[in-house]
């Protein structure tokens, strides 16, 4: 069974950098797939934050790519996003998910439980 | 355009049929996938593909697509499927991945 479990500080000041990191268990991240970001600001909708394919591929939202850096880590099996300068409105429950494409279609089969990020000081 | 639009929200009456829509011009080109999602608990994919259900998602879930509109449609309707509703599906580009806003489902 795929888990996938976010980790990291559920405070981040202003202007800082969010960083968290999504481990996997039962899949080894270098057989495949894509593996990506999702956020959810409270009582809105998902936005797609981007995706990172094992070899190191990485495809962003054009309306976070300059803050974003998705990363990998086979060697512990986990992948990991960085948001820069931050604001209140960077405040969400991050998701991570593994990802699935194909010719016309794409889906994210699994997905982590979440966790809350606030900006504040 | 890389929007998805979604209805915000929709009611259906115990054990009828309803149908949540999907609409955005990559939708010509590519298959929407979809989330149902309860309060404080992750999304949960129901649709992919043509017209694919993971396993355990009961059968009353089906997805389908015609020009830029896909559809979850949800025949016989359970109160336990009272939930946010999530399409999703690649770009115009075929690189990146957009959401609809959502369409929050009520069985009356």
């Amino acid at each position: 069974q795929v888990q996938l479990q976010e980790s990291g500080p559920g405070l981040v000041k202003p202007s800082e950098t969010l960083s968290l990191t999504c481990a996997v268990s039962g899949y080894s991240i270098s057989s495949g797939y894509y593996w990506g970001w999702i956020r959810q600001p409270p009582g809105k909708g998902l936005e797609w934050i981007g995706s990172i394919y094992h070899s190191g591929s990485t495809y962003y939202n054009p309306s976070l790519k300059s803050r974003v850096t998705i990363s990998v880590d086979t060697s512990k099996n986990q992948f990991s996003l960085k948001l820069s300068s931050v604001t209140a409105a960077d405040t969400a429950v991050y998701y991570c998910a593994r990802d699935r494409t194909g010719y016309d279609w794409a889906f994210s089969d699994y997905w982590g439980q979440g966790t809350l990020v606030t900006v504040s000081s | 355009s890389s929007e998805l639009t979604q209805d915000p929200a929709v009611s259906v009456a115990l054990g009828q049929t309803v149908r949540i829509t999907c609409q955005g011009d990559s939708l010509r080109s590519y298959y929407a996938s979809w989330y149902q999602q309860k309060p404080g608990q992750a999304p949960v994919l129901v649709i992919y593909g043509k017209n694919n259900r993971p396993s355990g998602i009961p059968d009353r879930f089906s997805g389908s697509s015609s020009g830029n509109t896909a559809s979850l449609t949800i025949t016989g309707a359970q109160a336990e499927d009272e939930a946010d509703y999530y399409c999703n599906s690649r770009d115009s580009s075929g690189n990146l991945r957009v959401f609809g806003g959502g369409t929050k489902l009520t069985v009356l």
